[in-house]
């Protein structure tokens, strides 16, 4: 089964402070994505990867950064925590070419910044 | 730009009762379309997807269709349980671009489901 894990499932930081969040799976899948969920906006995309070393934008990355050195590893980095950063992160992993599309997500890091 | 709705957004039944989810989507031009269950404080699970060429999937007590033409998918839930209850969220695969190959998944905000016992 594959397993996607994130480093933690409650976070509480303060405004101004740089936040890393932290996701592992262990299928070798190429492709990770990062998402915000919020009430009443569902699931909205942050960055995405399609592979070691690559990154593109989703469609809300202000304030976000990302980083992929090992295809195991993609990692949300919020450079200064603002107040509307608080809400609940999934990552997910998916094999390129997997006719079933299947994105299998990690349990969620809720995030609260005060 | 792709907007992907549902409504309900909750939805509660009693036990045994059939349902029925509803999924639209401005844009027709989409890879597939994916159901998602998402069970509270968790991440999604993918429960079914319908490619752009497919009319629809069915997987024991699911059965989901796509109308592309009308922008539209449907999740019908076979004599509910309890244990049905969750979130339930559709997503569609687009293009960002075409060139490179490269996609993106656009989700609608969900359907809560409470199965009453």
């Amino acid at each position: 089964d594959v397993k996607v894990t994130q480093s933690s499932r409650y976070l509480v930081k303060r405004t101004g402070e740089k936040v890393f969040l932290e996701c592992v799976q262990d299928m070798d899948h190429e492709n990770m994505f990062w998402y915000r969920q919020d009430p009443g906006l569902g699931l909205r995309l942050i960055y995405f990867s399609y592979d070691v070393k690559m990154k593109e934008k989703g469609d809300i990355p202000e304030g976000y950064s990302v980083s992929r050195e090992k295809k195991e590893r993609f990692s949300l980095i919020l450079e200064s925590a603002s107040t509307n950063q608080t809400s609940m992160y999934l990552c997910a992993s998916r094999l390129t070419g997997d006719i079933t599309d299947t994105q299998y997500f990690g349990p969620g890091t809720r995030l609260t910044v005060l | 730009k792709q907007e992907v709705t549902q409504i309900p957004a909750a939805l509660s039944v009693p036990e045994g009762e059939n349902l029925v989810l509803n999924c639209s989507f401005t844009d027709s031009a989409i890879y597939n379309l994916q159901w998602f269950r998402q069970d509270p404080g968790k991440g999604l699970t993918s429960l079914l997807l319908i490619q752009s060429s497919q009319r629809e999937q069915t997987s024991g007590r699911l059965n989901a269709s796509l109308d592309k033409s009308s922008g539209r998918s449907t999740l019908y839930i076979a004599a509910s349980q309890p244990g049905d209850s969750a979130t339930y969220l559709c997503a569609v695969r687009v293009a960002i671009h075409t060139d490179s190959g490269t996609y993106k998944y656009i989700f609608g905000t969900g359907t809560r489901l409470k199965v009453l016992a």
